[in-house]
């Protein structure tokens, strides 16, 4: 079944305590995505991969980093998180890079909730 | 820079058709899109339209675009109370990435 799986679904931590949450999608996509869903805002990107080793910053990418090594894997990294990066966080791939398939879905994962304290 | 407006809620009962409303501003868009989203999960894209078209049919789903107001509407005709959903309107123009609205959250009473 084609998809994209994030892990962990939930979680609550401190701030300042380095948290990785990872993506990874079984459809050989070469685009890949991180978004935060907040209320009243929609979805805003973070950073984006158009392939491996390729990545760009999105809307909001402070306080974020990330990593394309393999495919199949693009993990969001916070490295000192915050209290004002609590929110739902979603992962999307896509077979290629918009210019070339303005017309392919992006598939998202399920969300990611983080709660920061 | 790019905006995409939505109202945020919108109830209909059963049976009846929902109208969902977008407002863009980049005239440079190319594509547009409707995705819904269930409580606990991912969006699911719904459909999309190309820029130089007025219109899209799906089943129950019509999608409207008025380009000269850059307004996209996505109609659901004979609603389910399983289509109970926030629903988000997306735009892309070239290599941006998609921008979303705010959504709008559907209740569908019975």
């Amino acid at each position: 079944e084609a998809q994209v799986t994030q892990n962990p679904r939930y979680l609550i931590t401190v701030t300042g305590k380095k948290l990785t949450v990872t993506c990874s999608q079984n459809m050989n996509h070469e685009y890949m995505s991180w978004y935060r869903q907040d209320p009243g805002l929609g979805l805003r990107q973070i950073y984006y991969s158009m392939n491996v080793e390729v990545t760009d910053k999105g809307d909001v990418p402070e306080g974020y980093k990330v990593s394309r090594k393999e495919k199949r894997n693009f993990p969001l990294i916070l490295e000192s998180p915050s209290p004002n990066q609590t929110s739902l966080y979603f992962c999307a791939s896509s077979l290629s890079r918009p210019r070339q398939a303005g017309n392919q879905p992006q598939h998202f994962g399920d969300g990611t909730r983080l709660s920061i304290l | 820079g790019e905006d995409v407006e939505q109202s945020l809620f919108l109830s209909v009962r059963e049976g009846d058709s929902s109208v969902i409303n977008c407002t863009y501003t980049d005239s440079s868009s190319t594509y547009l899109y409707w995705y819904k989203q269930e409580p606990g999960a991912g969006l699911q894209l719904l459909t999309y339209i190309f820029s130089n078209m007025d219109m899209k049919q799906d089943q129950r789903l019509t999608v409207l675009l008025n380009k000269k107001d850059k307004h996209l509407s996505l109609r659901i005709a004979d609603t389910q109370t399983g289509d109970s959903a926030i629903y988000f309107c997306a735009e892309r123009a070239g290599r941006r990435a998609l921008t979303f609205g705010s959504g709008t959250r559907l209740q569908v009473q019975p």
